[in-house]
């Protein structure tokens, strides 16, 4: 089965700019599928951060984007803060297996 | 707002069925636009999606489990539940419910239920 490949960690100082790659292939990201991003802190499920490629969930702050280019998928957090220290997933689905959601192999956010 | 509830038990003897189920409170399992999934994770696979199901539809499965995997709605509960069969050391992991408002996404997520494969 395919999955998402993700860095698996990124790291950053607070008010710093990080971005978070998913890169994936033609059955999937680049066959025009939307790409969400989830955050899990320590011990609780993944929330829903970004929906659609791009959009926000009501009450997520607007210090997190999502974007997408060809094959991969990209979320930037802006001005980085310590609440922010998490691991991120991308999302998205696989065209080649019926109805199958794919995830990405997640990174730890570490804020220095 | 709506919430899940997974429940069921936390060990499974090797060889047997795993059996979970999540109570849906704050919304209906008969949803017209909602799809209701499970989804598990572990240390050696990550997250994992197995499976969903719509009320008016058919359930749909993750090609990798599907010849193990049983989704299956309770209405007058308002419940949806898991049954994954022959399991193996393999199958132990954090097992969440979610919805699935549009088919593509997850957007509530239950608190997860751990499930250990062990004799």
């Amino acid at each position: 089965q395919s999955v998402l490949t993700q860095p698996p960690s990124v790291s950053g100082a607070p008010g710093q700019r990080v971005i978070i790659s998913c890169t994936g292939n033609s059955s999937n990201v680049g066959a025009d599928f939307d790409v969400q991003w989830y955050q899990q802190l320590p011990g609780t499920a993944p929330k829903l951060l970004i929906y659609e490629t791009d959009s926000r969930p009501s009450g997520v702050p607007d210090r997190f984007s999502g974007s997408k280019s060809g094959t991969s998928a990209s979320l930037a957090i802006s001005g980085l803060q310590a609440e922010d220290e998490a691991v991120y997933y991308c999302q998205s689905y696989d065209g080649s297996f019926s109805g199958s959601r794919l995830f990405g192999t997640g990174t730890k956010v570490t804020v220095l | 707002q709506v919430q899940l509830r997974e429940s069921g038990p936390g060990l499974v003897k090797p060889s047997e069925t795993l059996s979970l189920t999540c109570t849906v409170s704050g919304g209906s399992v008969t949803s017209p636009t909602d799809y209701w999934s499970w989804i598990r994770q572990s240390p050696e696979k990550g997250l994992e999606w197995i499976g969903n199901i719509f009320y008016r539809g058919y359930p749909d499965y993750n090609p990798s489990l599907k010849s193990r995997v049983t989704i299956s709605l309770d209405t007058s509960k308002n419940q949806f539940s898991l049954k994954l069969k022959s399991v193996t050391a393999a199958d132990t992991a954090v097992y969440y419910c979610a919805r699935d408002p549009t088919f593509w996404y997850f957007d509530i997520w239950g608190r997860g239920s751990l499930v250990t494969v062990s004799s």
